[in-house]
């Protein structure tokens, strides 16, 4: 079975460009987070989507936006790009079930620098 | 202060010891408690969840939660070169909560 798979795997850029990343969960999971993770910190939350719908957001300023398409695969789209966005993005996804952990299986992640 | 505090180490056993990683945290109504582990260049990936208080043991790791004190930890017996990676304790509020609080990870490094 495929894990959570994202693309790119690393990429490049400016500042004040603009960047796409994108997820595709595990089959038959519905909702997908992304995390950014600082070079020698923990992953720090910024969205949730589940059926197509933003049901969490984290600290992070609006030049962040992200969708979930009918598929359950995702973007996130970082606008005017700051020397400080350089950091590993990871997808997550999970099943939401009525009970149990509802555990969060993470993707490799995007390496994103910025220059 | 962050929400979650964890010493980032980097901590370097030989093979064969007992590793105990910690964090402490503020926020009392976290309720659930995780370790993750993080290989280079990949993503994290889970390897104990536990519920409040209390101890859970998968093999050779033990989760232990301490409300009161605010702290957890994740105990590694017969520690092996393979367990060289960073690992980070995690909390959320509610169960199948999405947002995930991370401390800022330890770097583990299991000398043969």
């Amino acid at each position: 079975d495929a894990g959570v798979t994202q693309s790119p795997t690393h990429l490049i850029k400016t500042r004040g460009q603009h960047v796409t990343l994108r997820c595709s969960p595990i089959s038959g999971h519905k909702s997908v987070s992304w995390y950014q993770q600082v070079l020698g910190q923990g992953p720090q939350f910024i969205f949730q989507y589940y059926e197509k719908e933003e049901r969490g957001r984290g600290n992070f300023p609006d030049r962040f936006s992200a969708r979930q398409f009918p598929n359950y695969s995702s973007e996130l789209n970082v606008n005017a790009l700051l020397l400080g966005d350089s950091a590993l993005y990871l997808c997550a996804s999970s099943l939401i079930t009525n009970s149990g952990a509802n555990v969060l299986t993470f993707g490799a992640g995007s390496r994103l620098t910025v220059l | 202060q962050k929400e979650v505090e964890q010493d980032p180490g980097p901590l370097s056993v030989p093979e064969g010891a007992i590793v105990s990683l910690n964090c402490t945290y503020s926020n009392s109504a976290f309720q659930y408690f995780m370790w993750y582990r993080q290989y280079s260049r990949k993503g994290p990936e889970l390897l104990m969840y536990t519920y409040s208080s209390g101890n859970k043991e998968d093999g050779r790791f033990t989760a232990q939660v301490d409300k009161s004190s605010k702290y957890i930890s994740l105990f590694i017996r017969d520690s092996q070169p393979s367990d060289s990676a960073t690992y980070l304790c995690a909390m959320s509020l509610l169960q199948g909560a999405q947002k995930l609080v991370f401390g800022q990870g330890t770097r583990l490094t299991i000398n043969p």
